[in-house]
């Protein structure tokens, strides 16, 4: 799997729009963008994935920019059930190939 | 509705015991992974199977076992617990199609 670089921490006031930037610079072309969350205590949750266009769900949008080299998670208005640790993953949809968790960017969202 | 669910919560063994960390999934996925997850080194998998009776080592396979001798359930063995190996350990499953990998609620295990 490419390796992924985040933000250690971001901030986001409550209602705002809270933008989570990735980078996959040595993303292949058959590899997909995972987006999951982890909140304290609790198993990591899946929010979102795509491969080159724009992707939008009940959860967040995706933006992945035209060279695939980067990614940003959008919630568009955070609220502090938001905060938690994002993890970006970027894989092949290969059923054998498991996920390589780094990091990810720890979000608290303020009130 | 629940998809993956891990035997326990929470788990106190003493060292040297032997532990076994249940996992079982309800949506018939061949695969299945064991990760553990420690402060400031993030989620590390351990084993994986992709399928009955198959298995897979990961990163950090040392000191642990598994089995999967039935489609829906995975199993994490701690042949001899040590206190290392006090940690939360998550399961986890993907659908097949879209890779979405479906995790349980974790299992927090503390060796004394």
């Amino acid at each position: 799997d490419a390796k992924t670089t985040q933000p250690t921490s971001m901030d986001c006031a409550e209602g705002r729009a809270a933008n989570l930037p990735c980078n996959h610079s040595t993303i292949s072309g058959n590899e997909y963008v995972y987006w999951y969350r982890q909140i304290h205590s609790q198993g990591p949750q899946y929010i979102i994935h795509g491969l080159k266009n724009n992707e939008t769900n009940e959860m967040a949008s995706l933006i992945i920019t035209e060279d695939r080299k980067s990614s940003t998670l959008i919630l568009p208005h955070a609220t502090l059930r938001d905060t938690a640790v994002y993890y970006c993953i970027v894989r092949v949809v290969d059923r054998n190939t498991p996920l390589v968790f780094g990091k990810g960017t720890r979000l608290s969202v303020i009130a | 509705d629940v998809k993956v669910t891990q035997s326990s919560r929470y788990l106190v063994k003493r060292t040297g015991e032997k532990v076994f960390l249940e996992c079982v999934q309800d949506m018939d996925h061949e695969n299945m992974f064991w990760y553990r997850q420690d402060p400031g080194l993030g989620l590390r998998l351990i084993y994986f199977s992709y399928d009955v009776k198959m298995k897979e080592k990961g990163d950090i396979p040392e000191g642990y076992s598994v089995s999967r001798e039935k489609k829906e359930r995975f199993s994490l063995i701690l042949e001899s617990a040590s206190t290392n190996q006090t940690s939360m350990y998550l399961c986890a499953s993907p659908a097949t199609n879209t890779g979405e990998l479906f995790f349980g609620e974790g299992s927090r295990l503390t060796v004394l």
